[in-house]
């Protein structure tokens, strides 16, 4: 199966700052990586789709970059309503393995 | 606007057996693959099965393999999940998923 780890475990910042959540493949995923948010309580939200394609309905300020291993979420502008915890997820093959998490709070 | 909503959940004892349901609208269910994910209490998720738009071919967690079976129903837009040998472990939310659409999710608990 292919691991999934997410870097940093926790993060904190403030609001306007520019957050980047990491996310590595313990092997190529031909940029088959999509990552979601899930807020406390509720379903994940698919983000981004495919390293870089923004879901529909998404703000702008979440953007996706990556390829092989290594993938990377960033928010431009962090938002009181960003708080969430951050998954990333393979598709590359099967099984589909989600990262551990980052967990975003404000600071 | 796609809609997925799950049913089926509840208190089990261990050893038991359960079958989840999830009712599609908004989307032509029969052309679309669809997915089980499921998310133990403050952990993290896991992807547990996929079964292609035409029943053709489905996939298993190891984690779950021989004791669950997902299934669908293309004239009644409803996926199914079936799961038998029931574990303490195997308590979690459990939704269902259209690629990135998902539903709201229902809670299994497995305990004695």
């Amino acid at each position: 199966d292919i691991q999934m780890t997410q870097s940093p475990s926790f993060l904190s910042a403030s609001v306007g700052e520019r957050v980047t959540l990491s996310c590595r493949a313990s092997q190529n995923i031909n940029k088959y990586l999509d990552w979601y948010q899930q807020k406390l309580g509720e379903a994940p939200k698919l983000l981004i789709y495919n390293t870089n394609n923004l879901h529909t309905g998404i703000p702008s300020r979440f953007s996706g970059s990556g390829s092989g291993t290594d993938y990377t979420l960033t928010i431009s502008s962090l938002q009181p309503e960003d708080v969430a915890t951050y998954f990333c997820l393979q598709r590359n093959s099967w099984p589909y393995t989600f990262g551990a998490g980052t967990k975003l709070e404000l600071k | 606007e796609v809609q997925l909503v799950e049913s089926g959940g509840g208190l089990v004892k261990p050893g038991s057996s359960l079958k989840l349901s999830c009712v599609a609208s908004g989307f032509t269910f029969s052309s679309y693959g669809m997915h089980w994910i499921r998310q133990a209490p403050k952990k993290g998720l896991e992807w547990i099965a996929l079964i292609y738009y035409d029943s053709s071919n489905k996939y298993y967690a190891d984690s779950v393999k021989g004791r669950f079976t997902i299934s669908r129903d293309n004239s009644k837009n409803t996926l199914y999940l079936e799961m038998n040998s029931l574990r303490s472990e195997d308590t979690a939310m459990y939704y269902c998923a259209l690629g990135g659409y998902w539903g709201q999710g229902v809670m299994v608990t497995v305990s004695s």
